[in-house]
């Protein structure tokens, strides 16, 4: 079966730190990998998309790693701010269908 | 869990044609959806946001006379791809909201326009 977690489920920082989210998944043969943030109501963001050949995305304070062998991923933020408050979800594409983790809920404090 | 079902989960048609894709709420009320494509090696983007009763809202680059959603009930949203091309041939994923925060994704649809 193929399944998706996310830990922490949930994540309170002061302003300025760095911030690491897991992500694991039971079934390797992942097509890609994407990172998303979700605000309370609105539709998802795309952050970082991870091709099953690569091994780490960077866009800005952002950086994704992908392990498939251990199949984890980590998304790294760097210097959090308060507008970086919101849900993050790791969703693996199995090329026929996606697989959402739960979400790591992340309020970053002034 | 609350389940969001697609349907069709495979659609195969001719350019020219209009396509209609039906996401459902199983056992929640939904008041926004929202729906979502993704083209092959791309990330999953959003393309519009839909609420019951009133016209959806679409992101930029999105357009709205092409990809007409209706939401006319708190359990159904329609994605109909008016007039398709090859180009428009994607995998497209809807989801609704239960609770503010709570997001739920339908199996997704697979589009082929030959």
């Amino acid at each position: 079966k193929q399944e998706v977690t996310q830990i922490p489920a949930a994540l309170s920082v002061p302003e300025g730190e760095n911030l690491v989210l897991n992500c694991s998944f039971t079934d390797s043969a992942i097509y890609n990998l994407q990172w998303f943030r979700q605000d309370p109501g609105k539709g998802l963001t795309s952050l970082l998309l991870i091709q099953s050949s690569q091994r780490e995305q960077t866009s800005g304070r952002l950086n994704a790693s992908l392990d498939k062998s251990s199949g984890r991923s980590t998304l790294y933020i760097a210097a959090s701010q308060p507008g970086d408050s919101a849900t993050y979800l790791c969703a693996v594409n199995y090329g026929q269908n996606f697989v959402f983790g739960p979400g790591t809920r992340l309020s970053v404090l002034p | 869990g609350a389940v969001v079902s697609q349907h069709p989960s495979w659609v195969i048609c001719k350019s020219g044609t209009s396509v209609k894709i039906e996401c459902r709420s199983l056992d929640f009320q939904a008041t926004t959806m929202f729906w979502y494509r993704q083209f092959p090696k791309q990330s999953l983007m959003l393309m519009a946001t839909s609420n019951e009763g009133s016209k959806a809202t679409y992101e930029q680059g999105v357009e709205k006379d092409k990809f007409l959603i209706n939401h006319a009930s708190l359990t159904l949203s329609t994605l109909t791809v008016t007039s398709a091309h090859p180009e428009d041939s994607s995998f497209y994923i809807c989801s609704a909201n239960e609770e503010q925060e709570t997001q739920y994704f339908g199996p997704g649809t697979r589009l082929l326009v030959l």
